[in-house]
């Protein structure tokens, strides 16, 4: 079984909807938590990060960690066709150098 | 915004021959890393370097070899290139930031690769 594992979509939304992707976790050793977008034939690009539970948030993004339930979760408001991509989450311990990446959920918002 | 480049972005050659993918990075970072993605599939870390003279495999088995002699360079060399090579390579890197000792990676653009 994978240390992270991502909702696979792909997922497909009208502009102005609220996104939600979520990955699951089972390494209680995690403290930091990064959202990825990865536009095709480009290179992930970092959204945000969050150490340990909370809430993060970035313009229309919201980052949300439940370290409880082992969860984590990007909103996306007012979402624009703009924000398709694909998105990755990754995880890491304190000082572990390595980060455990989600296979990825594609994203595509229709005008 | 990251300062981690990679060269070529493209690249189609022939069984056989030995190429050399280049990363470099601006940041001072002391972490290095490979991964290899095909299309529409998840990252797989091929290379990690902790440091100068430092270098280890990664998850995924993989042909290449990488130096790392200065800490701006991560290398990654083919020494024969066969078609099951043909993939995009993504090199990124990170440091530690701070007493929590933040890793944070950041990717470059990546290299697609075509053996034919």
């Amino acid at each position: 079984q994978k240390e992270v594992e991502q909702d696979p979509g792909p997922l497909s939304v009208p502009e102005g909807a609220i996104v939600s992707l979520n990955c699951t976790y089972s390494n209680s050793a995690f403290q930091y938590f990064m959202w990825y977008r990865q536009y095709s034939r480009k290179g992930p690009e970092l959204l945000m990060y969050t150490y340990s539970s909370g809430n993060k948030e970035d313009g229309r993004f919201t980052a949300q960690v439940d370290k409880s339930s082992k969860y984590i979760s990007l909103f996306i408001r007012d979402s624009q066709p703009s924000d398709s991509a694909t998105y990755l989450c990754a995880m890491m311990g304190t000082n572990a150098g390595k980060s455990t990446f989600g296979d990825g959920t594609t994203l595509t918002v229709k005008p | 915004e990251a300062d981690i480049y990679q060269t070529p972005r493209y690249l189609v050659i022939g069984t056989g021959k030995k190429i050399t993918l280049e990363c470099s990075q601006t940041m001072g970072h002391d972490k290095m890393y490979w991964y290899q993605q095909d299309p529409g599939m998840e990252l797989h870390l091929i290379h990690y370097s902790y440091g100068v003279n430092s270098t280890e495999k990664g998850d995924l088995s993989s042909e290449s070899t990488v130096s790392r002699i200065r800490t701006e360079h991560f290398p990654l060399t083919l020494e024969s290139a066969r078609p099951s090579h043909t993939s995009q390579y993504l090199c990124a890197s990170s440091n530690s930031l701070g007493l929590a000792g933040e890793n944070i990676q950041y990717f470059g653009a990546g290299t697609r690769l075509s053996v034919l």
